[in-house]
C-alpha cells in the first residue's frame, strides 16, 4: 500500500511568485491534514479536511493561503503571494475515518515539501 | 490550550546505553499521544501512538509510556544503537472532533559508537 506523497520535495521561489503544494494521502483516508515546520518552532497545524470539507483551518496563518481538497481525494496547498516567513517544511498526514468502537486516528506522514522563499 | 514540552532539547550517548526522552502536556484532556522519529532532512516516522486509555506501548527496543493524569509520556530506547540517532518528536491528538496534532520540539539524540 502506497504511503502519503507529497510533491515537489522541494520548492525554491522568490518572494511575491505562488506556489502549490500537493498531498496525495493514503487511499481510502478521508482525514487530511496539513502542517508546517518552520526552522527553530515546533511543527504547527495548518488545516484539516474531512473528505472535500475543511473541518478546522484555525492554523492557516492568513488568506495568502489557500488549501482545497477536490473530490476528497488529493490536496493543493497554494502560498499567493509567498513572503519570506512562509518558508519551512510543509508537512501533509492522513488518517481513516474513525470507527464508532475503536480507531487510533494515527496520522501517517508524508516526506515534506521545504519551501524557500528567497 | 494545550502545550508540549520535550526534554532534554539534546542527548549524546555512547552506544549500548538505554535511556529516556521525557514529553509533558498541559492539558490532560488528550485523545492519544504518538511518538515520532525524524532523521535529517527526512520525513516523520510514526514509532509507537498510545491511546488515552493505554498506559504504554511496546514495538522491539522501544517502550512508550503514558501518565495522562500528570500529562506525561517518556521514550525508553533500550541497548542504544547509532542508527537511533535522530530527531524525536512527541505530539498529542486533542479529545475534540479534530484529532489535530500538538507538537513538542523535539529531543535531538546522538548515539555515538
Amino acid at each position: 500500500e502506497a504511503g502519503v506523497t507529497q510533491f515537489p520535495s522541494h520548492s525554491v521561489i522568490e518572494k511575491g511568485q505562488t506556489v502549490t503544494l500537493r498531498c496525495d494521502p493514503i487511499s481510502g483516508h478521508d482525514n487530511l491534514y496539513w502542517y508546517r515546520r518552520v526552522m527553530g518552532k515546533e511543527i504547527k497545524f495548518l488545516l484539516h479536511f474531512v473528505k472535500e470539507s475543511k473541518q478546522d483551518e484555525s492554523g492557516m496563518p492568513n488568506n495568502r493561503f489557500l488549501a482545497e481538497r477536490t473530490g476528497g481525494t488529493y490536496s493543493t496547498l497554494k502560498v499567493q503571494p509567498a513572503e519570506l516567513e512562509d518558508s519551512g517544511v510543509y508537512f501533509c498526514a492522513s488518517s481513516p475515518r474513525g470507527l464508532a468502537s475503536s480507531s487510533y486516528n494515527e496520522q501517517f506522514f508524508g516526506p515534506g515539501t521545504r519551501l524557500t522563499v528567497l | 490550550k494545550q502545550e508540549v514540552t520535550q526534554i532534554p532539547a539534546a542527548l549524546s550517548v555512547p552506544e549500548g546505553e538505554n535511556l529516556v526522552l521525557n514529553c509533558s502536556f498541559t492539558d490532560s484532556a488528550i485523545y492519544n499521544l504518538q511518538w515520532f522519529r525524524q532523521d535529517p532532512g527526512k520525513g516523520l516516522t510514526s514509532l509507537l501512538l498510545i491511546q488515552s486509555s493505554q498506559r504504554e506501548q511496546t514495538s522491539g527496543r522501544l517502550n512508550a509510556s503514558l501518565d495522562k493524569s500528570s500529562g506525561r509520556s517518556t521514550l525508553y530506547i533500550a541497548a542504544s544503537q547509532p542508527g537511533d540517532s535522530a530527531t524525536y518528536l512527541c505530539a498529542v491528538s486533542g479529545a475534540g472532533n479534530n484529532r489535530k496534532l500538538i507538537w513538542g520540539l523535539g529531543t535531538s539524540l546522538a548515539v555515538n559508537p
